[in-house]
């Protein structure tokens, strides 16, 4: 079965404490993505990697890591999470052909609150 | 600066009825337009995108209309149904370029 997996799931920490959030995929694809989801705000792009070793920033990268050592993983680190973090995280991946997004799976989220 | 504007925040249709939700974008460079659907508790799902080099692309009863020179699309839904009561995301993105940016959201509620 095609997914995106992410843990945890739900995750409460408090200011300053190093996490991180994994992502994976067993598709194959080249293109990752981390996103945030807030009330009122939509979706707001962090990071995205078009393949291994190729990361680049979103929209709003302050705060956040990544990492693309293989081409499965995805993970979201948080150096040192602050309040204005919390919020809903979903990891994504696609397989794009002829610059068409054939493809795109979203993980289930993980809920974090900073303290 | 918002780069896509999405419209209306909310919308109620009677069942059987036609939702259209609009967006509006500013960076010509995008040239590729998905929407996506999210229940709640899910992630989102994307449901049916567009390049600009067409006006209209339909799959089932959704369908995008694009119109490049107004740098608007938007997502109609025909005959809705319970059923698609979800909130529903555009988006814009450089195709292969992996950077993409939202819009704010609607949530559809079809009544019975």
């Amino acid at each position: 079965e095609a997914q995106v997996t992410q843990n945890p799931r739900y995750l409460i920490t408090v200011t300053g404490k190093k996490l991180t959030v994994t992502c994976s995929q067993n598709m194959n694809h080249e293109y990752m993505s981390w996103y945030r989801q807030d009330p009122g705000l939509g979706l707001r792009q962090i990071y995205y990697s078009m393949n291994v070793e190729v990361t680049d920033k979103g929209d709003v990268p302050e705060g956040y890591k990544v990492s693309r050592k293989e081409k499965r993983n995805f993970p979201l680190i948080l150096e040192s999470p602050s309040p204005n973090q919390t919020s809903l995280y979903f990891c994504a991946s696609s397989l794009w052909a002829s610059g068409d997004q054939e493809t795109q799976y979203f993980g289930p989220g993980t809920r974090l609150l900073v303290l | 600066q918002q780069q896509v504007k999405q419209s209306p925040q909310s919308l109620i249709v009677q069942k059987g009825g036609i939702s259209i939700i609009n967006c509006a974008y500013e960076n010509t460079a995008f040239d590729y337009f998905p929407w996506y659907q999210q229940f709640p508790g899910k992630g989102p799902a994307l449901l049916i995108a567009i390049r600009p080099d067409v006006s209209e692309k339909k799959e089932g009863r959704f369908t995008i209309s694009f119109n490049k020179s107004a740098k608007q699309f938007s997502l109609h839904i025909m005959d809705s149904q319970p059923g698609d009561s979800a909130t529903y995301f555009c988006a814009a993105s450089k195709a292969n370029a992996g950077k993409s940016t939202f819009g704010d959201g609607t949530t559809l509620t079809v009544k019975p």
